[in-house]
């Protein structure tokens, strides 16, 4: 089956600094990918789809000066969380989608702690 | 290793209820949440159980049974507009999301 990775599986960072989350679909190439962000016991909150070649539309309230997005490849997408706060503490999470719209995968996610 | 086990394909008939099954093996567990996801548009949030018993909301109904590792997703009075995939996912010990493959559910006339 397809398979996502995300890269890294966890991270903590020291405020003010940059964090780097690498999305990769390892077989298949994926046309849209999906940033979530998810906080502990709560439902996953969409941030943004970003489609190769072109810019990430982010979801309302989602700062995008902060997060960026980078669809590159068709196989690679990154989030950038510029200048982390202890509040962008977070589970990460990424899908990707493939041509046919009934297919999406997710990522195993990326866990940020921001001291 | 740890997974989710949910079948990849239902069919059922408009106005009749169907029950989505999942079971579970994790290390640990923190809650289990039910996704629905529409082609070519992100999953939304549906259910979240970490106690067992049934959570009921409207059409919707998420079932959980920890010490049996499983856990059912109810649709009753079902709509055209319910087609669509549903993502059974889990958090673990470490708060890692578990997700199931999802289960695609068609909805004929």
């Amino acid at each position: 089956g397809a398979v996502v990775s995300q890269h890294p599986s966890w991270v903590i960072c020291k405020s003010g600094t940059s964090v780097k989350i690498e999305c990769r679909s390892l077989d298949f190439q994926a046309t849209t990918m999906f940033w979530y962000r998810q906080f502990p016991k709560q439902s996953l909150m969409l941030m943004a789809t970003s489609n190769e070649g072109s810019k990430a539309t982010y979801e309302q309230g989602v700062e995008k000066d902060k997060f960026l997005i980078n669809h590159a490849s068709l196989t690679l997408s990154t989030l950038t969380v510029t200048s982390a706060h202890p509040e962008d503490s977070s589970f990460y999470i990424c899908s990707a989608g493939t041509g046919d719209l009934n297919e999406q995968y997710f990522g195993p996610g990326t866990r940020l702690t921001v001291t | 290793g740890q997974n989710i086990d949910q079948p990849t394909e239902m069919t059922a008939t408009e106005g009749a209820i169907v029950q989505i099954n999942c079971t579970y093996q994790t290390s640990g567990f923190n809650g289990l949440f039910w996704y629905q996801q529409h082609a070519g548009e992100a999953p939304t949030f549906l259910s979240y159980n970490v106690l067992d018993g049934l959570e009921e909301k409207g059409r919707f109904s998420s079932f959980l049974s920890r010490s049996k590792g499983y856990s059912y997703l109810l649709l009753k009075e079902l709509q055209m507009k319910d087609s669509a995939s549903y993502l059974c996912s889990v958090t673990d010990s470490n708060y890692q999301l578990i997700w199931g493959a999802g289960t695609k559910l068609i909805i004929k006339p």
